[in-house]
C-alpha cells in the first residue's frame, strides 16, 4: 500500500521560472493538503483540496501560487515567477475525510537561485 | 488565533535518559493533537494522535498526554536511543481541516 508520493523530491529553479510540484495521495484518499516549511520555521498550511474542488485556500499567498486536484491524476501546486523567498520544503498530506488522520509525503525541496 | 509553542527548541541528552518534550497551544477548542517525527531532509512520520476526549496515548517507548483545558501536551520518551535523534513536531487540529504546527524540538541523543 503505497504512501503519499511527491515528485520531484528536489527542484531547482531560477528566479522568474515556474515550479510545478506533484502529489499523489494514498490509495482511496480524496482529500489533499499542502503545507510549506520555510528554513528554520514550522510547517504552515497552504491549501486543502478535494477532487476538482478547492475547499480552503486561506494559507495560500495571494499571487503566483495556485493548486488543483483534477478528477484524474495528481494534485499540483504551481508557483509562477518564483522568487528566492519561495525556497522551502513543500509537503503534501492526504486523508480519507476531513476528520481523519493526515498522512504526509516526503516533500519537495524547492531551491530558487 | 491558535498558536502552538514547543519547548525546548533543542535538546541534547546521553543515551538511556528518559525525556519530556513540551507543547502548548493557546486555544483549547481542538479536535485532536498529533506528534510527528521529522528526520533531516525527510518527510513527517506520525508518532501518536490524541483525540480531544482522550488523556494519553502510548506506543512502545513513547507516551503522549493531553490536558486540553490548560492547553498542554507532553511527549515522553523512555530510555532514549541515538536512533531517536530527530526533530519532534507537535500539531493541533482545530475543528477545521488544517493542522497547526509548532516549530519543533530538535533532539540529539548521543552514545
Amino acid at each position: 500500500n503505497a504512501g503519499v508520493m511527491q515528485n520531484p523530491r528536489h527542484l531547482v529553479r531560477r528566479r522568474g521560472q515556474e515550479a510545478r510540484l506533484r502529489c499523489s495521495p494514498m490509495k482511496g484518499h480524496s482529500h489533499v493538503y499542502w503545507y510549506r516549511q520555510l528554513p528554520e520555521e514550522g510547517l504552515k498550511f497552504m491549501v486543502y483540496l478535494q477532487k476538482e474542488n478547492i475547499i480552503d485556500e486561506s494559507g495560500m499567498p495571494k499571487e503566483r501560487f495556485s493548486a488543483e486536484f483534477p478528477k484524474e491524476g495528481p494534485s499540483i501546486l504551481r508557483i509562477q515567477q518564483v522568487v528566492r523567498g519561495d525556497s522551502a520544503a513543500y509537503f503534501c498530506a492526504s486523508s480519507g475525510g476531513w476528520q481523519e488522520t493526515q498522512y504526509f509525503g516526503p516533500g519537495t525541496r524547492l531551491l530558487v537561485l | 488565533k491558535q498558536e502552538v509553542t514547543q519547548i525546548p527548541a533543542a535538546l541534547s541528552v546521553p543515551e538511556g535518559e528518559n525525556l519530556v518534550l513540551n507543547c502548548s497551544f493557546t486555544d483549547s477548542a481542538i479536535y485532536n493533537l498529533q506528534w510527528f517525527r521529522q528526520d533531516p531532509g525527510k518527510g513527517l512520520t506520525s508518532l501518536l494522535l490524541i483525540q480531544s476526549s482522550q488523556r494519553e496515548q502510548t506506543s512502545g517507548r513513547l507516551n503522549a498526554s493531553l490536558d486540553k483545558s490548560s492547553g498542554r501536551s507532553t511527549l515522553y520518551i523512555a530510555a532514549s536511543q541515538p536512533g531517536d535523534s530527530a526533530t519532534y513536531l507537535c500539531a493541533v487540529r482545530p475543528n477545521t481541516d488544517k493542522l497547526i504546527f509548532g516549530t519543533g524540538t530538535r533532539l540529539q541523543v548521543f552514545p
